[in-house]
């Protein structure tokens, strides 16, 4: 079964400064999806980035990027130029796809980052 | 475009109680995914509904239960309730097809409390 751990359950960063969140996952398969969600007070999920573990190359979004190590199982989100705005709970999700185009994710237990004025 | 809205935001129930929360689908979307959320922790899968039927699902009994209409909208229906199945319930919504790359919308939720 799959499995996805987020070590970290709190930070906290300077605004303007550079924040790392971690994620390590557990899979015996080789063709999934990683995906980091922002769950702002407000409780809705919002998609981060997407990263396809057939591609070597990391994903990026503006001020966030991942890096993305598939043989240590490893997917961690880097946020430059933090903004009070970031504020939020990050969840690291991972995606199985089967062959009907449906789905399942596993979610991790979150890290709740508090950018500071 | 609305996005994917969710019905009730607030409920109350007390155990044993039956509850039904409700989802639309952002627009074009075709597949529902259902998730609970408990205070401090990720989302956990519930099930997925396509076509009108349940494609996939977690480790849940089978006092939850859901339904996919014609028009894509769902209900997650919830019997005998339990303390513990106190959550925010999370709908997520997106279409099957290699465009849409797997990606996942999701509604504000539903705050479900069991006295």
């Amino acid at each position: 079964a799959q499995t996805v751990t987020q070590s970290q359950p709190e930070m906290s960063v300077q605004e303007a400064e550079t924040v790392t969140l971690s994620c390590t996952y557990d899979t015996s398969e080789n063709n999934y999806y990683l995906f980091w969600y922002k769950q702002p007070p407000s409780r809705q999920m919002i998609l981060v980035i997407r990263q396809e573990a057939y591609k070597q190359q990391n994903a990026t979004e503006n001020r966030f990027s991942v890096n993305f190590q598939k043989a240590a199982k490893s997917f961690s989100l880097k946020i430059s130029d933090s903004q009070l705005g970031d504020t939020a709970m990050y969840f690291c999700a991972f995606m199985t796809l089967f062959t009907s185009g449906t789905y399942k994710y596993i979610f991790g237990t979150g890290t709740r980052l508090k950018v500071l004025a | 475009d609305a996005g994917v809205t969710q019905s009730p935001t607030h409920l109350i129930k007390t155990r044993g109680q039956q509850v039904t929360l409700r989802c639309s689908p952002k627009s074009g979307h075709d597949t529902v995914s259902w998730y609970q959320q408990a205070l401090g922790q990720g989302p956990q899968f519930i099930f997925q509904y396509y076509e009108e039927e349940e494609r996939q699902r977690g480790n849940f009994p089978d006092r939850f239960s859901g339904h996919q209409f014609p028009n894509y909208s769902s209900e997650l229906n919830v019997n005998a309730l339990l303390l513990g199945d106190s959550a925010l319930y999370l709908c997520a919504s997106s279409l099957v097809s290699a465009l849409a790359k797997n990606i996942q919308y999701f509604g504000a939720g539903t705050r479900l409390s069991v006295l």
